[in-house]
């Protein structure tokens, strides 16, 4: 069974920086384009950050462009999320997400967001 | 592209058909994924490219559109549905997500 398990989150003051960690289990990340959806308590889910399988296209949403750096160790297995100058609004579960190659009634087709990690709590706060 | 999901809070039975409707601002032809979330829980995907169900998702579940009006229907409400639903377009970046449906039992 594939395991996506997200490390790194925590307490930050503003301004502060962290850094993600999307590790995986059962499946090989280098295959996968990986995506960041972050929900705020209580809110709804925002996609922020996306890499391709090679690392070589990147992309991200206006909230987080400029602060927040995105990328991947395809030797180790993991994706990282460089958080900086962060800003209470970016209080969040973030979660990292996999879009991959699978079969699909004998056919190879890419299933976008398959898996999920279980989230990192990211709170700013002063 | 901004992803308007209605209604946003829904009540029903077990057993009960319910539908929830996403609609486009712009043509994204079938480039639309349905998840299901449970308070505490990381998302579930249902449903991508609008019809396709995925791997292990019970056949209760189903989707359709295309275009700019999409839809998800739960036949037969089980205990288990009692959720929020999100729709996702992966049309264009950046991706977006409708602002969420609460299906809450009567």
């Amino acid at each position: 069974e594939v395991h996506l398990v997200e490390s790194g989150g925590g307490l930050v003051q503003p301004g502060g920086s962290l850094r993600l960690s999307c590790a995986a289990s059962a499946i090989t990340l280098s295959s996968c384009e990986i995506h960041w959806v972050r929900q705020a308590p209580g809110k709804g889910l925002e996609w922020i950050s996306y890499i391709s399988s090679s690392g070589n296209t990147v992309y991200y949403a206006d909230s987080v462009k400029g602060r927040f750096n995105q990328s991947r160790d395809n030797a180790k297995n993991s994706v990282f999320l460089q958080m900086n100058n962060l800003r209470v609004e970016d209080t969040a579960i973030y979660y990292c997400a996999t879009s991959g190659l699978s079969l699909y009634f004998g056919n190879l087709i890419l299933i976008p967001f398959d898996h999920w990690g279980q989230g990192a709590r990211v709170t700013v706060s002063s | 592209i901004q992803m308007t999901q209605s209604p946003s809070s829904l009540s029903a039975s077990v057993g009960d058909r319910v539908t929830i409707t996403c609609r486009a601002s712009q043509d994204i032809s079938n480039y639309v994924a349905w998840f299901q979330q449970k308070p505490g829980n990381a998302p579930k995907s249902l449903i991508f490219a609008a019809s396709s169900l995925q791997s292990g998702v019970p056949s209760e579940f189903s989707g359709s559109g295309s275009g700019t009006v999409f839809t998800l229907t739960i036949n037969s409400l089980q205990p288990e549905d009692f959720a929020t639903y999100y729709c996702q377009q992966y049309k264009d970046y950046p991706l977006t997500f409708g602002q969420g449906t609460r299906l809450e039992i009567k």
